[in-house]
């Protein structure tokens, strides 16, 4: 599976946009990316997921660039309750192990 | 309401007593899976199962036991627990359908071994 990179750590102001970035260079063509997110040691919750295409759901939005080498997670209006730690993770669609992968994350801190 | 519920939610025993978690989903997922979260480690799949009596190891299988009788259910055994298995346990389904759909999460066991 493909190896990702976040920053450790943001901060958003509560009420704006919160973007995450993520970095998977060595994407192949038959990953996808998938966003969770951790709530104090709650089980991971899914946000969203995406192959080439730009996606949208009631939680989020995901941005995937055109060489899909990296992409943004977008909380539209962040709330105090979605101060989380948020994984990017890549894997194929079709993985027999159906393992995710969680690497460090971006622990978000959203702010009044 | 769709949930994968885990039980118990907390759990402190001792070395060498057999315990049993219990995982249980309501979306006819045929896919299920154990993890364990440890501090720096990140999550680390135990076993896995794609559909009844299928069931195979993840990353870090020693120590422990599933089984899959039933399509909504996926036990975690832990024969004889020992103080490293002190862990956040979580368990997760997903339909097959597809392959890429997402999975979902329990809300945790937390397991302390004297």
């Amino acid at each position: 599976d493909a190896k990702t990179t976040q920053p450790p750590s943001m901060d958003c102001a509560e009420g704006r946009a919160a973007n995450l970035p993520c970095n998977h260079s060595t994407i192949s063509g038959n990953e996808y990316v998938y966003w969770y997110r951790q709530i104090h040691s709650q089980g991971p919750q899914y946000i969203i997921h995406g192959l080439k295409n730009n996606e949208t759901n009631e939680m989020a939005s995901l941005i995937i660039t055109e060489d899909r080498k990296s992409s943004t997670l977008i909380l539209p209006h962040a709330t105090l309750r979605d101060t989380a730690v948020y994984y990017c993770i890549v894997r194929p669609g079709s993985s027999n192990t159906g393992k995710l992968i969680f690497g460090q994350g971006t622990t978000l801190q959203v702010k009044p | 309401e769709a949930q994968v519920t885990q039980n118990p939610r907390y759990l402190i025993t001792v070395t060498g007593k057999k315990l049993t978690v219990t995982c249980s989903q309501n979306m006819n997922h045929e896919y299920m899976s154990w993890y364990r979260q440890d501090p720096g480690l990140g999550l680390r799949q135990i076993y896995y199962s794609m559909n009844v009596e299928v069931t195979d190891k993840g990353d870090v299988p020693e120590g422990y036991k599933v089984s899959r009788k039933e399509k909504r259910n996926f036990p975690l055994i832990l024969e004889s627990p020992s103080p490293n298995q002190t862990s956040l346990y979580f368990c997760a389904s997903r339909t097959q359908g597809g392959g890429n759909q997402p999975q979902h999460f329990g809300d945790g066991t937390r397991l302390s071994i004297l």
